[in-house]
């Protein structure tokens, strides 16, 4: 099975401006979880979503959103880049989706720079 | 909430060398328990996992076990190679959570 694949690997965007990040899971997977990591925070986790339905948020702003697609495959926004947005998005798959003991897959994550 | 605190690195030992990095953590109930190892410019990949207490969780030569009465899972290995240079993550996910919460990381050098 290929594995989670994060599109595109490198970005290089300006303030104020938006961007879209996109994760397609392992097939199969229904659940898509998004972390951002940054040297000073570490790994934070943004969203995750099932079957098309945002099922968990984290604490960030609503200028980061999120969305799934019937097929699972799952994209993330960001509007108004801010500096400190700049940081590797990761994406994660599981199966089943119930959290707790089953294993997320992730994907080899988007390198975003904001100017 | 939930929380989980590794042993600060960076972490350089010799090729062949014991290597232990410390994990605790805090988590109402009994969550699941994960190692994470990172090579530069990838994603994380997941090393090993234990998901009830005293399980034990082994990977390439590493283990961890899942210690309730310490809260603890410390990562071990014999014998460690260059090739095991990276930054490896403590992770905890609670039942029926959707998210995993992870340590700071703990970046290991291992020099021939």
């Amino acid at each position: 099975k290929a594995g989670v694949t994060q599109t595109p690997r490198y970005l290089i965007k300006t303030r104020g401006q938006q961007v879209t990040l996109s994760c397609s899971p392992i097939s199969g997977h229904r659940s898509v979880s998004w972390y951002q990591q940054t040297p000073g925070q570490g790994l934070q986790f943004l969203f995750e979503y099932f079957s098309e339905t945002q099922r968990n948020k984290g604490n960030f702003p609503g200028r980061f959103s999120g969305r799934q697609f019937s097929n699972s495959r799952s994209e993330m926004n960001v509007s108004t880049l801010e500096l400190g947005d700049s940081a590797l998005y990761l994406c994660a798959s599981e199966n089943s989706g119930t959290g707790g003991s089953d294993t997320q897959y992730f994907g080899p994550g988007t390198r975003l720079t904001v100017l | 909430g939930n929380s989980v605190t590794q042993m600060e690195g960076p972490v350089t030992l010799s090729e062949e060398a014991f290597l232990t990095i410390n994990c605790t953590y805090t988590a109402t109930g009994y969550p699941s328990l994960f190692w994470y190892v990172q090579y530069p410019g990838e994603g994380l990949q997941l090393l090993l996992k234990a998901t009830k207490a005293d399980d034990k969780g082994s990977n390439k030569g590493f283990e961890a076990t899942y210690r309730k009465e310490t809260t603890s899972f410390h990562l071990e290995k014999g014998s460690v190679q260059v090739s095991d240079s990276a930054v490896y993550f403590c992770a905890l996910r609670s039942q029926n959570a959707g998210k995993s919460t992870f340590g700071d990381g703990t970046t290991l050098t291992v020099k021939p």
